[in-house]
């Protein structure tokens, strides 16, 4: 069965410098997004990305981070310059339809972001 | 603004107990409803959705839910639970921007 795969699984990063997130996709999906869990609070959503470029992005997507799918197969978040506040778990989702009809979401695993 | 109200922090169950979680929502419209759940260490696996039509659904691993509109409520059952189902499970409302309730840790007792 198709999944979503992320990559690293945990990263560890100072305070200051930039990480990127990566995400594979299901192949025949068309809607894109991030979301994040910090430890022991809700899973909250980031940011939503379709048809190249940011459809919907809560107020918790900053000018701190940035998503880009620069190929046919992956799709990043970048955080350009880390906050402690920033350590959470990072997921990546992605749904098969754009609209109104199946908003259903597949998540993957996650990455585990630890800013010291 | 959507919300979703998972009021049960922790359940205890034994195996082969019946099992309900709850979950109400608030959404403007008529709401897409989905229950995911998250293994430790794992991502989060979609068990099953709501967006039309008969309102009692069911999904993966004998789990079902029932919406009922007149509650605002999605509650999730399963009518014997197994050591397996031991997880945290996330009710959440939305379509293109998922917002999640803050989950139901489950334990199960041999």
């Amino acid at each position: 069965e198709p999944e979503v795969t992320q990559t690293p699984s945990h990263q560890v990063t100072q305070m200051g410098q930039e990480v990127i997130l990566r995400c594979v996709p299901i192949s025949n999906h068309l809607y894109f997004y991030w979301y994040r869990q910090i430890l022991g609070q809700k899973v909250e959503f980031l940011v939503s990305f379709y048809n190249n470029e940011i459809s919907e992005k809560s107020e918790i997507f900053d000018d701190q981070f940035s998503v880009e799918r620069p190929d046919g197969s992956n799709f990043t978040l970048k955080i350009r310059s880390t906050k402690l506040e920033d350590s959470a778990m990072y997921f990546c989702a992605s749904s098969p339809i754009p609209t109104s009809v199946s908003y259903e979401q597949y998540f993957g695993p996650g990455t585990r972001l630890t800013v010291t | 603004a959507q919300s979703v109200t998972q009021p049960d922090i922790h359940i205890t169950v034994s195996e082969g107990a019946s099992l309900e979680l709850r979950c109400n929502y608030s959404y403007g419209a008529t709401p897409y409803l989905f229950w995911y759940v998250q293994s430790p260490g794992q991502g989060l696996q979609l068990l099953l959705k709501y967006f039309s039509g008969d309102t009692l659904v069911q999904g993966i691993k004998g789990f079902e839910a029932e919406f009922k509109r007149s509650q605002s409520s999605f509650n999730l059952r399963k009518p014997s639970v197994h050591w397996s189902d031991a997880a945290e499970y996330f009710c959440a409302v939305g379509n293109e921007k998922l917002t999640f309730g803050t989950g139901t840790r489950l334990t199960i007792i041999p």
